[in-house]
């Protein structure tokens, strides 16, 4: 069974750190584009970030670049999300995906059960 | 920046069918897909590539396209199917994704 788990949300002030991990299980991870998907409070889901499956490209929406960094390690069928200069917009529910691409498009499935990450003083 | 537009919400009795529409300007150039979200839960995938059904998902679930709108058909709605729906597309380079504005469909 295909499984992906998130850990590492919880609260953190604004202009802190957070990193947030996701395990895979049940697929090979390697082979696979992965994805950060969020969904603030009552609010939709929003796109955050894809890594190819060596790392080699990443891409980010316009709102966390140079903010958030997505890697992974294909070793420990692990995704990360390091997020640094963190705003009180940027709380959400955090979901790990894995991301199928052809040509010029993609999706995302399954999902993971999500991490909340709230930033607040 | 692209943008997939939703209605906000659609109600519908048991039985009958309902209709989520998505709009964007790149949808006649790219694929479209759908998801289901239960309260609480993750989103699950519904619909790929404008009308793929994944494995699971049960046959009253169809999709559609017709230039720069997408549809998602429930046909034989059950109770079950109360939930949020989201759109989602990719831009021409298949790079940066977007997702609709969402829609909530009660089931009366």
């Amino acid at each position: 069974e295909v499984q992906l788990v998130e850990s590492g949300g919880g609260l953190v002030q604004p202009g802190g750190s957070l990193r947030l991990s996701c395990a895979a299980s049940g697929f090979t991870f390697s082979s696979y584009w992965m994805s950060w998907v969020r969904q603030a409070p009552g609010k939709g889901l929003e796109w955050v970030a894809n890594i190819k499956q060596d790392g080699s490209e990443k891409y980010y929406v316009d709102s966390v670049k140079g903010r958030f960094t997505i890697s992974r390690d294909n070793a420990k069928n692990s995704l990360y999300l390091q997020m640094n200069s963190l705003r009180a917009e940027d709380t959400a529910v955090y979901y790990c995906a894995r991301k199928y691409r052809t040509h010029n498009t993609g999706w995302f499935d399954p999902w993971g059960q999500g991490t909340l990450v709230t930033v607040s003083s | 920046s692209y943008e997939l537009t939703q209605p906000p919400s659609v109600s519908v009795s048991p039985g009958q069918t309902a209709r989520i529409t998505c709009s964007g300007d790149a949808l006649p150039k790219q694929y479209a897909y759908w998801y289901q979200q239960k309260p609480g839960q993750a989103p699950v995938l519904v619909i790929y590539k404008d009308s793929e059904r994944p494995s699971g998902i049960p046959e009253r679930f169809s999709g559609s396209s017709s230039g720069t709108t997408v549809t998602l058909t429930i046909s034989g709605v059950q109770a079950e199917d109360e939930a949020d729906y989201y759109c989602q597309s990719a831009d021409s380079s298949g790079t940066s994704y977007v997702f609709g504005t969402g829609t909530k469909v009660t089931v009366l």
